[in-house]
């Protein structure tokens, strides 16, 4: 069983157009993550939602919305996509801080979306 | 800024040598990841150091943590063609529960 899962894998689409991508988690965890990579590979948090309340907004865009429907859902909907906006997504959960097992705050990736703005 | 370096950012080695990767953070924190990433794939959690101090290793890859010195490394030990892929460091600031940071991450090739 995928433990974080993101549909769709690939999306190729015109400038202006608006887009989503959908996360869900099976692992159980409360917090849930969008991140960024670049062309470079460089990986940025955009989002954090923690039992589906929002709690890290990095400077992103307001073209970029985040929902998230249950503590195992966290949606990205993109607005007016612009090229600057090609990229990989990953959404990613976490257990809490604190816990047992010593892996707190240890994030699992799903396998990213990969978005092309033509 | 928070800021989290890794070095090198290109490794080209060959098979069966040694070397280290070093990770630089800017911040207080005591939580430490190292990731790995295949080209075109997801990432996948190699190591979490927790603590000043913290070794730990799964077979060619050893992770160390001094938090006094802000640097994890990631040392490798005879590396063979099956480590290529690029490895992320990422920290977690002391002031944030859920806010990890990565590292620029470092590329290395293994090469014959």
């Amino acid at each position: 069983d995928t433990a974080v899962s993101q549909t769709p894998k690939y999306l190729v689409t015109q400038m202006g157009n608006d887009k989503s991508i959908k996360c869900e988690q099976n692992l159980g965890h409360d917090t849930m993550y969008w991140y960024k990579q670049d062309s470079k590979k460089f990986l940025k948090i955009m989002f954090s939602y923690n039992n589906k309340e929002l709690i890290i907004n990095e400077t992103v865009p307001n073209r970029f919305s985040p929902k998230s429907p249950d503590k195992a859902h966290l949606n990205l909907h993109i607005n007016s996509l612009e090229l600057g906006d090609s990229a990989v997504y990953f959404c990613a959960s976490s257990r809490p801080r604190i816990s047992s097992g010593g892996k707190d705050g240890e994030l699992f990736f799903g396998e990213g979306s990969r978005l092309t703005v033509l | 800024e928070l800021k989290v370096e890794q070095n090198p950012l290109f490794l080209s080695m060959q098979e069966g040598k040694n070397y280290t990767i070093y990770c630089n953070y800017s911040t207080t924190s005591d939580r430490l990841y190292w990731y790995r990433q295949d080209p075109g794939k997801s990432l996948e959690s190699l190591f979490v150091l927790l603590s000043n101090g913290a070794v730990k290793q799964e077979g060619r890859l050893m992770a160390s943590l001094d938090t006094k010195a802000r640097l994890s490394t990631l040392h490798i030990t005879a590396a063979v063609h099956d480590l290529s892929a690029t490895y992320f460091c990422a920290v977690l600031p002391r002031e944030w529960t859920d806010k990890l940071i990565f590292g620029t991450g470092t590329r290395l090739q293994v090469f014959p």
